[in-house]
């Protein structure tokens, strides 16, 4: 069965941290995504990686990087946190768009900055 | 730009009664477009993937329709376990990238 683990639900950090979120897929996915879900914007892409070491930004990728050093794992990172980036954070992975395979989600992870 | 518009924004259904959402689309050729179904706290449920106009694809209470235009998630009879969010979004071809509405949440009351 398709897997996508965040390593944490809910997280809460302080104005200015550098935040990590992870993400791990066990399903061999070369494709992996991460979106922020705002109420009233539904989801938003922030980045994404076609391939280990591969990046290209989404729609909304300032204050953001990313890190994919293995194709299973796929990172976020808040270089410094700002209470605007508090946010439902949500991971997906999907086989290339050739094979027009869906993406599949974890289950996010609901980040707090104070 | 793709765009895509979900209507209605909320919809509260009696169990048994019936009903359609709608998911109105722009995109430079379509690749496929996707309904997916989210329960709160959680990440987004995969249901169905139409690829051309006059598809259709069901799943239990669940028929997924798709023009050229837009797409409707007909849900027959629905029990209060159908409550949830449920999102559509488009990926055109040749781009990774999918694009997403804001979502249709369902409330089915007993």
């Amino acid at each position: 069965d398709v897997k996508v683990t965040q390593s944490s639900r809910y997280l809460v950090k302080r104005t200015g941290e550098k935040v990590f979120l992870e993400c791990v897929q066990d399903m061999d996915h070369e494709n992996m995504f991460w979106y922020r879900q705002d109420p009233g914007l539904g989801l938003r892409l922030i980045y994404f990686s076609y391939d280990v070491k591969m990046k290209e930004k989404g729609d909304i990728p300032e204050g953001y990087s990313v890190s994919r050093e293995k194709k299973e794992r796929f990172s976020l990172i808040l270089e410094s946190a700002s209470t605007n980036q508090t946010s439902m954070y949500l991971c997906a992975s999907s086989f290339p768009t050739e094979g027009n395979q869906p993406q599949h989600f974890g289950d996010g992870t609901r980040l707090s900055i104070l | 730009e793709d765009q895509v518009t979900q209507s209605p924004e909320a919809l509260r259904l009696q169990e048994g009664e019936s009903s359609s959402l709608n998911c109105s689309y722009t995109v430079s050729g379509l690749r496929g477009l996707f309904w997916y179904r989210q329960d709160p706290g959680k990440g987004p449920e995969f249901l169905f993937t139409l690829y051309s106009a006059g598809e259709e694809k069901e799943k239990e209470r669940l028929k997924a329709t798709l023009t050229k235009k837009e797409s409707f998630l007909h849900i027959t009879a629905p029990k209060p376990e159908d409550s949830a969010t449920y999102l559509c979004a488009v990926q055109a071809r040749g781009y990774q990238k999918v694009t997403f509405g804001i979502g249709t949440k369902l409330q089915v009351i007993p």
